[in-house]
């Protein structure tokens, strides 16, 4: 059964570093999505993504956050200086005909 | 008031046992509705969609009131398999061509625990 796939699964960094999560959607998916979570807390969308543009943000998606899909298979999200309180899952997910599938995510840790 | 709000739980039902969820939500534009079932950690994953008409999957149901801004999930004969955090979860965004796209967003869940 295809699935999303991201790597890594876990990454530990320091504050004010850049990191990039990668995402690897279903091949025939045309929507792509990034959301996060809080340890304790609700899954929250920050940023949807088609025709390789944004066609939403969420207010937590600012400046320090980026997306690309660089080579039409990799959807990439890159947190420019991370900050302590941007310590979450992040769940990469693809879409088709209505139903999203999510990435097993990426858990990140900023120290 | 919250996009999608949740009962707040937890709820530990023993095996066999019939449990409900009720979930409400604040845009009256949402286009579609599901429940998202999340084990501990992991990522979350479509238990089933939900229709104004109301469905059924097996043990499970779950039933959309537009006009009351409203959804629920019921699950019968509880299995200690179904011990999971169920999310409540709405979607906006566009539709055409049969299908819809767009962010969703997340209730914060309600923990199930099924005990012998």
């Amino acid at each position: 059964e295809p699935e999303v796939t991201q790597t890594p699964s876990h990454q530990v960094t320091q504050m004010g570093q850049e990191v990039i999560l990668r995402c690897v959607p279903i091949s025939n998916h045309l929507y792509f999505y990034w959301y996060r979570q809080i340890l304790g807390q609700k899954v929250e969308f920050l940023v949807s993504f088609y025709n390789n543009e944004i066609s939403e943000k969420s207010e937590i998606f600012d400046d320090q956050f980026s997306v690309e899909r660089p080579d039409g298979s990799n959807f990439t999200l890159k947190i420019r200086s991370t900050k302590l309180e941007d310590s979450a899952m992040y769940f990469c997910a693809s879409e088709w005909n209505t139903e999203a599938f999510f990435g097993q995510g990426t858990r990140l840790t900023v120290v | 008031r919250k996009e999608v709000e949740q009962d707040p739980g937890p709820f530990n039902v023993p095996e066999g046992a019939t449990v409900a969820f009720n979930c409400t939500y604040s845009n009256s534009a949402s286009q579609s509705f599901f429940w998202y079932r999340q084990d501990c950690r992991k990522e979350p994953k479509l238990l089933m969609s939900v229709y104004s008409s109301g469905n059924e999957d097996g043990r499970f149901t779950a039933q959309l009131n537009r006009a009351s801004q409203y959804i629920s999930l019921l699950i019968r004969d509880s299995k200690l398999s179904d011990s999971a955090t169920y999310l409540c979860v709405v979607k906006s965004g566009y539709q055409g061509g049969g299908t819809s796209y767009g962010k969703l967003t997340f209730g914060q869940g309600t923990i199930l625990t099924v005990h012998p």
